[in-house]
């Protein structure tokens, strides 16, 4: 089946610092999105890429549709606080029923 | 408020109890969706209802059982459970694009499972 690999599966950083994580996959998808979990909340979709080689910012956040479609990647410039949480990447290929397929996660501590 | 609700947050079941969860959104999607969500493993989809129709059920066991009644609520009926289904419960509705569920889901905040 489709699977998702993520990375790094937690960074520990300091408040100001860039952040860069990844998703790959052997599978090409049509759509990449980055969604954040906050502790004791549910996922909270941050970015939705549709076009291979698409680049899109949200504000301090960066993410990009890999050109093999088989990747993404999400930066965070200049890191605060709040930005503690857990991201998750996923991938939808509409072949598969557009069935959101998941990565691991990567777990974002923020020093301050 | 993130327009989708879920309750109870937590729960707490004996292995021969029987409990619902529930979940209500508000969003006018037409797509509802259970995850189960464990500790350092991706979300795993249970089962996806479009207009409250079930076109999804992941090999899950049959002592989950889900009911959507109309398009806004959507429960998750469980009975004699196992230890190893604790969990975060995660609910979550979309819109349809097209023929399919697009992938910009809105999460409920969870309802975080024990089973004893």
């Amino acid at each position: 089946g489709q699977q998702l690999n993520q990375s790094p599966q937690s960074m520990f950083i300091q408040e100001g610092e860039d952040v860069s994580m990844n998703c790959t996959s052997s599978s090409i998808f049509n759509t990449w999105l980055w969604y954040k979990q906050d502790p004791g909340e549910g996922p909270v979709l941050l970015i939705a890429l549709y076009k291979a080689g698409e680049l899109t910012s949200n504000g301090r956040l960066t993410a990009q549709f890999g050109i093999t479609r088989k990747d993404s990647f999400l930066n965070i410039s200049a890191s605060i606080p709040s930005d503690v949480g857990i991201y998750f990447c996923a991938g939808q290929l509409l072949e598969y029923g557009n069935k959101l397929v998941f990565g691991a996660g990567t777990i974002l501590r923020v020093k301050s | 408020e993130t327009g989708v609700t879920q309750t109870p947050r937590h729960l707490v079941m004996g292995m021969t109890n029987k409990k619902s969860l529930k979940c209500e959104q508000h969003l006018g999607h037409n797509a509802m969706y259970w995850y189960k969500q464990s500790a350092k493993k991706p979300l795993e989809l249970m089962f996806v209802y479009n207009f409250k129709e079930q076109t999804e059920n992941n090999s899950v066991p049959s002592r989950f059982s889900p009911e959507c009644p109309n398009s806004s609520h959507l429960f998750l009926h469980l009975h004699t459970l196992q230890p190893e289904d604790s969990a975060l419960y995660l609910c979550a509705s979309s819109l349809y694009s097209g023929r399919a569920p697009t992938g910009e889901l809105f999460f409920g905040e969870g309802s975080r499972l024990t089973v004893l």
